[in-house]
């Protein structure tokens, strides 16, 4: 079974910039997270989905970040500008449980790395 | 508030040693779900396992073995006779299961193990 997967996996750019992440989660799965690991930290979650509908974004910085997830499969992240302090690794992660699943395992891709000069 | 401390940031210890992991949480919730994740330096975060906050029992796989304790909201993480392979960041993560609880993962900050030969 194909896992998480991420791109670009490395991406540098300067402030006020624009980037976006693109992920494609296990085929089935309905829930859809984007986190935010800024180095030496746990990851932070930004945003989820539950098919193609937004179920947490409390801490997404909608000043600048947005995400979507057509047609409830594959998702993106974009940040416009981006700031210093964006850079981190942004996961995504998919899992088959409906949103308030607590139990439910939750699978990672391997990341994007941004760097931001 | 829901938060994970692991207090260790780096440990660092010669192949075939014992080595635990310390993760406390915090929460008010009394049905919730813990977690452990391994992030090699790949980067990509790899399930280990999930514990329900009504199951104190003591679990082990392998070389690995958890120690749940909710009288000191604690999560332990050991690891019998390390190996080079085990060399990667641990974290320890929270979710609580109330109502309208979207599943989201609170993580700790992770600890960093090195298992040198």
């Amino acid at each position: 079974e194909a896992g998480v997967a991420q791109s670009p996996r490395y991406k540098i750019i300067e402030k006020r910039q624009s980037v976006a992440f693109w992920c494609n989660p296990i085929s089935g799965h309905a829930t859809l997270y984007w986190y935010q690991q800024i180095l030496g930290q746990g990851p932070k979650l930004l945003i989820q989905f539950q098919n193609n509908g937004v179920v947490d974004d409390s801490q997404l910085p909608k000043d600048r970040f947005s995400a979507e997830r057509l047609k409830g499969v594959d998702s993106t992240l974009k940040i416009q500008p981006a700031k210093l302090e964006d850079s981190a690794v942004y996961l995504c992660a998919s899992s088959p449980g409906l949103a308030g699943l607590s139990r439910s395992e939750q699978f990672f891709g391997p990341g994007t790395r941004l760097t931001v000069l | 508030a829901q938060k994970v401390t692991q207090a260790q940031t780096e440990i660092s210890v010669v192949e075939k040693e014992d080595v635990t992991l310390d993760c406390v949480y915090e929460t008010r919730d009394t049905t919730y779900y813990l977690f452990w994740y391994k992030q090699p330096p790949s980067g990509e975060l790899v399930f280990l396992i999930r514990r329900n906050s009504f199951d104190e029992q003591n679990e082990i796989s392998g070389r690995y073995s958890w120690n749940f304790q909710k009288s000191t909201s604690s999560f332990n993480f050991t690891i019998t006779a390390s190996q080079v392979v085990d060399s990667a960041v641990y974290f320890c993560a929270l979710s609580e299961a109330t109502s309208g609880n979207t599943g989201k993962l609170i993580f700790g900050q992770g600890t960093t193990l090195q298992v040198k030969p």
